[in-house]
C-alpha cells in the first residue's frame, strides 16, 4: 500500500503560539511531500513542495516564515505554524509521493487547526 | 493555461441508481490524471490513475475511463457509502510534480 499519516488529527491553540504538525509515509519513501490547505467546501489548495534534504517551495502568497516546512528524512516532513492566529485556523493537509516519475499522491488524513 | 473542470458540482441519485461524473482537463503534455475519494473531514483517499487515453480502471462499483480531453468516474449501482466528494487531478506542466484538481464532484446516495 501507501499510507501517509498525520499527527495531530486535531489541535486547538491560543493565538500567538506555534504548532507543529508531522506527516509520515509509514510504507514507502517520499521523495517529494506537499502540503495542502482546504477551507469548508472548497478544493485543496497547495501552500508548499518540499523534497528530502532541500528547502521547500513555497506557492504564491503563503509566507514562508509563518508556514515552515522541515523534510528532514524520506518519510517525515514537519509543517509548523508559527505565532498562529484565529485565521490560521483550518484542515491542513500532507500528500506524499515517491517521485522519480511517479507522481500519484497519495494523502495522510488531515489536520484540524482551531487558534483561539 | 493547465485547468481541470469537473461536472456536475453536485449529484444526488437514489441507490441503484448509476451515472457518471466528468472531469474535463487541458494540460500539454499528460502525465497522468489522478481520482480520489474524500469524506468530509478526511484527506482524499487515492483511486486511480490513469496515463493514456482509452486506459480504464476498475475497482468495486467504479470504473475511471480516459480519453484526450476527459475522464469520466462511472458508478454503477451506487450504495449510501459512496457518498463522499470526487475529486481529479493532473500534473502541471513541467516536471515539479504538482498537481492541479478539479473543484470536485459531491455525491449523495440516497437509500
Amino acid at each position: 500500500g501507501a499510507v501517509v499519516s498525520q499527527h495531530p488529527s486535531r489541535v486547538i491553540c491560543k493565538s500567538g503560539t506555534s504548532v507543529k504538525i508531522e506527516c509520515r509515509s509509514l510504507d514507502f519513501q517520499a521523495t517529494t511531500m506537499f502540503w495542502y490547505r482546504q477551507f469548508p467546501k472548497q478544493s485543496l489548495m497547495l501552500m508548499a513542495t518540499s523534497n528530502e534534504g532541500s528547502k521547500a517551495t513555497y506557492e504564491q502568497g503563503v509566507e514562508k516564515d509563518k508556514f515552515l516546512i522541515n523534510h528532514a528524512s524520506l518519510t517525515l516532513s514537519t509543517l509548523t505554524v508559527t505565532s498562529a492566529h484565529p485565521e490560521d485556523s483550518s484542515f491542513y493537509i500532507c500528500s506524499a509521493s515517491r517521485g522519480a516519475g511517479q507522481e500519484t499522491q497519495y494523502f495522510g488524513p488531515g489536520t484540524r487547526l482551531l487558534v483561539l | 493555461e493547465d485547468q481541470v473542470t469537473q461536472s456536475p458540482e453536485a449529484l444526488r441519485l437514489q441507490e441503484g441508481e448509476s451515472s457518471s461524473l466528468n472531469c474535463s482537463y487541458t494540460v500539454s503534455g499528460l502525465r497522468g490524471l489522478f481520482w480520489y475519494r474524500q469524506d468530509p473531514g478526511k484527506g482524499p483517499e487515492f483511486l486511480f490513475t490513469l496515463y493514456s487515453a482509452g486506459e480504464e480502471k476498475e475497482k468495486e462499483r467504479l470504473k475511471a475511463t480516459l480519453t484526450k480531453k476527459e475522464s469520466f468516474l462511472h458508478i454503477t449501482a451506487p450504495k449510501p457509502e459512496d457518498s463522499a466528494t470526487y475529486l481529479c487531478a493532473v500534473p502541471i506542466s513541467g516536471n515539479t510534480g504538482k498537481l492541479i484538481f478539479g473543484q470536485g464532484t459531491t455525491l449523495q446516495v440516497k437509500p
